[in-house]
């Protein structure tokens, strides 16, 4: 079964400080990834996704994520993060191919202190 | 361009009352998704339909969930008899097709408390 594990549940970082947040997935065919924010009180929102073709995407707001194939990873990273990027990000997959039904992880909470 | 309307925003229910969320998707998306956050966790997949069908209901509890897309009007969740244990925020997405391109448009969410 598809499964999707981040390794931080809190970080805290100080504003200008960079930032990489890890995401790991489990399936053993062709994925679709994403990371999504989730703003306190907010919904979610696509930040950024991945398909196929080059690994290293740029996504809104200067986040961008790199896809591992052989680490089965897709982190997510920031030179230098802002007070306003206080909030939870989530790792998400799917199956290429397959429908829209999203697998994903438990989410890191951010907190960026000016 | 109104995007996926979700409705309440906040439901409080008594213990072994009915919970009734409801979800438009965007103009022109024909698939809906729910999605249920607890607490400390992360989204999980609830249910999947399509006008009129269920698509794919693999995370819906077996009892006291239920889930439906009329041809006409929103989405709606429904929770019998509610439990303390279904306080969470309730999401719903949707999409304009059915293939794992992302296409999700999320909705603000229904915040279901049970005292």
């Amino acid at each position: 079964a598809q499964s999707v594990s981040q390794h931080n549940h809190h970080v805290i970082l100080s504003e200008a400080a960079s930032l990489e947040l890890g995401c790991n997935y489990s399936y053993g065919g062709t994925v679709n990834l994403f990371w999504y924010v989730q703003y306190p009180g907010q919904h979610l929102q696509l930040l950024l996704k991945y398909f196929s073709g080059d690994p290293l995407v740029k996504g809104i707001k200067g986040f961008e994520a790199e896809f591992i194939k052989s680490k089965f990873s897709f982190n997510l990273r920031k030179p230098s993060v802002q007070w306003s990027d206080t909030a939870e990000y989530f790792c998400a997959v799917n199956s290429a191919g397959g429908y829209n039904k999203l697998i994903f992880g438990a989410g890191t909470r951010l907190a960026v202190h000016p | 361009n109104a995007g996926v309307m979700q409705n309440p925003r906040h439901l409080v229910r008594r213990r072994g009352q009915e919970a009734r969320l409801r979800c438009s998707p965007m103009k022109g998306h024909s698939h809906v998704y729910w999605y249920r956050q607890l607490p400390e966790e992360g989204l999980k997949f609830m249910v999947y339909l399509q006008k009129e069908n269920i698509i794919d209901e693999s995370g819906m509890p077996k009892e006291r969930f239920s889930a439906e897309f009329p041809k006409e009007g929103p989405s709606i969740l429904r929770i019998q008899q509610v439990v303390r244990g279904d306080s969470a925020a309730y999401f719903c997405a949707s999409s304009p097709g059915d293939r794992g391109t992302g296409g999700y448009t999320f909705g603000s969410g229904t915040r279901l408390t049970v005292v």
